[in-house]
């Protein structure tokens, strides 16, 4: 079955860095888009950055642009989201979720999602 | 950036009731749009895509109508497994964008 198994979040200081690490299982992972999405504790959902299948294409949000990269390696089924200057205003649950084969910006599978906490 | 507005907020029902929930775009996203149910300390679950078709597995009981900037999404009987937060999606053009979410919670 379909398994995304997100790690890497933990405690970090305004400024600082982290690399968010998901690991896919159950499906190839090499022909679907993938994102990231985030959620503030208690508040919504916000979409971070997409990468296609091939890794070619990417997008971020505007408040993430330069400070987050995101990226992939097919051949060990890993996406990655590397987070750079890190704010307070970044303190969330960060998932990742892979785009549906015929709708690749709808995410039919979401990983249960890893904790960010900025904060001095 | 397209902004996704879903009402009410909130809402309180019984199980059984029918309950509608809205979205609307700034501006017209076709049927570009996601439905997903979220429970507490749980991922979000697809739901709904491009609008109106249901996601595999997902209960008849919903179905969504709508296109260019207004949506619904109509739970037609709700049962206990219902309760949890709705959030629509455009993904008509990035950045990918959601609305506020609607708690749905018992009466």
């Amino acid at each position: 079955q379909v398994q995304l198994v997100e790690s890497g979040g933990g405690l970090v200081k305004p400024g600082g860095s982290l690399r968010l690490s998901c690991a896919a299982s159950g499906f190839t992972f090499s022909d679907y888009y993938m994102s990231w999405i985030r959620q503030a504790p208690g508040k919504g959902l916000e979409w971070v950055s997409y990468i296609s299948s091939g890794g070619s294409t990417i997008y971020y949000a505007d408040s993430m642009k330069g400070r987050f990269t995101i990226s992939r390696d097919n051949a060990e089924n890993s996406l990655f989201l590397q987070m750079n200057s890190l704010r307070a205003e970044d303190t969330a649950v960060y998932y990742c979720a892979r785009g549906g084969a015929d709708q690749q910006l709808a995410f039919d599978y979401w990983g249960q999602g890893t904790l960010v906490t900025v904060s001095s | 950036a397209i902004r996704m507005t879903q009402s009410p907020s909130s809402l309180s029902a019984s199980t059984g009731d029918r309950v509608t929930i809205t979205c609307r775009a700034s501006q017209g996203i076709s049927s570009y749009l996601v439905w997903y149910q979220q429970k507490p300390g749980k991922a979000p679950k697809l739901l709904m895509y491009t609008a109106s078709t249901l996601q595999s597995g997902v209960p008849s009981r919903f179905s969504g109508s709508g296109s260019g900037t207004d949506f619904t999404l109509t739970i037609s009987c709700l049962q206990s497994e219902d309760f949890a937060t709705y959030y629509c999606q455009q993904y008509y053009s990035y950045p990918l964008t959601f609305g506020g979410g609607t708690k749905v919670e018992i009466k």
